[in-house]
Order: C-alpha cells, then sequence, then structure tokens
C-alpha cells in the first residue's frame, strides 16, 4: 500500500480566482500519475495521465506538473468557474496495474 | 458509445445476506479493476480481472469476497454474508490495454441494516 497524500483537503474560491492544489507520492516505483475530476453523484472523470518528470499537461483552464524526483504534482485552475467544484483525486499507477489514490481535494466555487 | 455500467446503483442488504455488484465494462474493453470507498476515506484498490482471469485480487479481503469476469456477461463482485462495515461505495474501472486509461462507472452504494 502506498501512502498519496492530497493537500488541501477542501478549498473554497471566488469565483474568478485562480487556485492549485498538490498531490504528493513515493517517488520509487513510479509508472504514472493520473488526476481525475469527481463530481457528487457522477463517475470520476480522467483529466490527465503523466509520466515523464517535467511533464505538464493542460485542458482548457486546467493543468497540471508532475516532479517524479522529489515526488509531487501540481493541478492549476485559471480562472474558476462554478462548474469546476468538484473533488480533484490524483492517482499513484505503479508497476503494477492497481491506481493508489490521495482522498482528494474537494473544490467549491463561489459565484 | 456507452460508458462503464454498473448495477445496481443502490443496494440494501441486511447483515448475513448475499450482495452482487454488476459491472459492464466499455465496448472494447477487455481489463476490469473494482475499487472500495469506504466512508471518509479515498478509493482504495481491491480487485483486477481480466476475461475469465484473476490477475491482481491483493487488495481484496480474504473471506467472504469474490470477483468473476466471465467471458459472456458484466463483471460480478460478490459479498457473501455482508456485515455493516462492508457498507460502502463500490466503483467498477475498465481498461482497453493493460496499463491503459482506467474509465469509472458511477458506482454501486452498499448499505448494510
Amino acid at each position: 500500500i502506498l501512502n498519496v497524500e492530497q493537500s488541501p483537503q477542501s478549498l473554497h474560491v471566488q469565483e474568478g480566482d485562480s487556485t492549485n492544489f498538490t498531490c504528493s507520492f513515493p517517488s520509487s516505483n513510479f509508472y504514472a500519475l493520473h488526476w481525475y475530476r469527481w463530481e457528487t453523484a457522477k463517475s470520476p472523470e480522467a483529466l490527465f495521465v503523466m509520466t515523464l518528470n517535467g511533464d505538464e499537461k493542460k485542458k482548457g483552464r486546467i493543468s497540471a506538473t508532475l516532479n517524479t524526483k522529489e515526488g509531487y504534482s501540481y493541478l492549476y485552475i485559471k480562472g474558476s468557474q462554478p462548474e469546476d467544484s468538484a473533488t480533484y483525486l490524483c492517482a499513484l499507477q505503479t508497476g503494477a496495474n492497481n491506481l493508489f489514490f490521495g482522498t482528494g481535494t474537494r473544490l467549491t466555487v463561489i459565484p | 458509445n456507452a460508458g462503464v455500467m454498473q448495477n445496481p446503483r443502490h443496494l440494501v442488504r441486511r447483515r448475513g445476506q448475499e450482495a452482487r455488484l454488476r459491472c459492464s465494462p466499455m465496448k472494447g474493453h477487455s481489463h476490469v479493476y473494482w475499487y472500495r470507498q469506504l466512508p471518509e476515506e479515498g478509493l482504495k484498490f481491491m480487485v483486477y480481472l481480466q476475461k475469465e482471469n484473476i490477475i491482481d485480487e491483493s487488495g481484496m479481503p480474504k473471506e467472504r469476497f469474490s470477483a468473476e469476469f466471465p467471458k459472456e456477461g458484466p463483471s460480478i463482485l460478490r459479498i457473501q454474508q455482508v456485515v455493516r462495515g462492508d457498507s460502502a461505495a463500490y466503483f467498477c474501472a475498465s481498461s482497453r490495454d493493460p496499463m491503459g486509461e482506467q474509465f469509472f462507472g458511477p458506482g454501486t452504494r452498499l448499505t448494510v441494516l
């Protein structure tokens, strides 16, 4: 069992603010780092899969970076909108195929 | 192309009964994963199956839990003689390839009375 930690646990931001949160993981046995967006009563939706140190991925206003040597990934949201409100999960994929999830960051964007 | 389907969405059982949870993977996906989310906890891996084979069951409790993914039909997670501690949300995911991106279903919320 690998310990994947996410911070903060929850976050409230005003509409239009930019925000970011962190995923920390043990850097040994790294294969890939996944970010998911999870809205209440829906399925977790894949945002990014990152494998290389220094990877940066972007989808619209959301982007993520990866540092495998120090064991962390950041997720950034630029100009937050109410529809961005969700729980953001990161998951570490090791040599095996199962994913080790963090407990998530719950984002609330206040209109 | 329909996503991962799970049924039932909600299941209520009394202690000692059996629970059967079903997962139909996305079309073209032959790899299925089951995860469990206990109250106030994150998603935890239970078992990984490929058609007719269990590949990794390291996260599954040794007793009362079993999983299968037959040649035809959905994957089944079976919990025998349920106890209150089994109350959780059970999520299924599928992928096309062994190390491919996993797509999640909406989950089954099991409540044991």
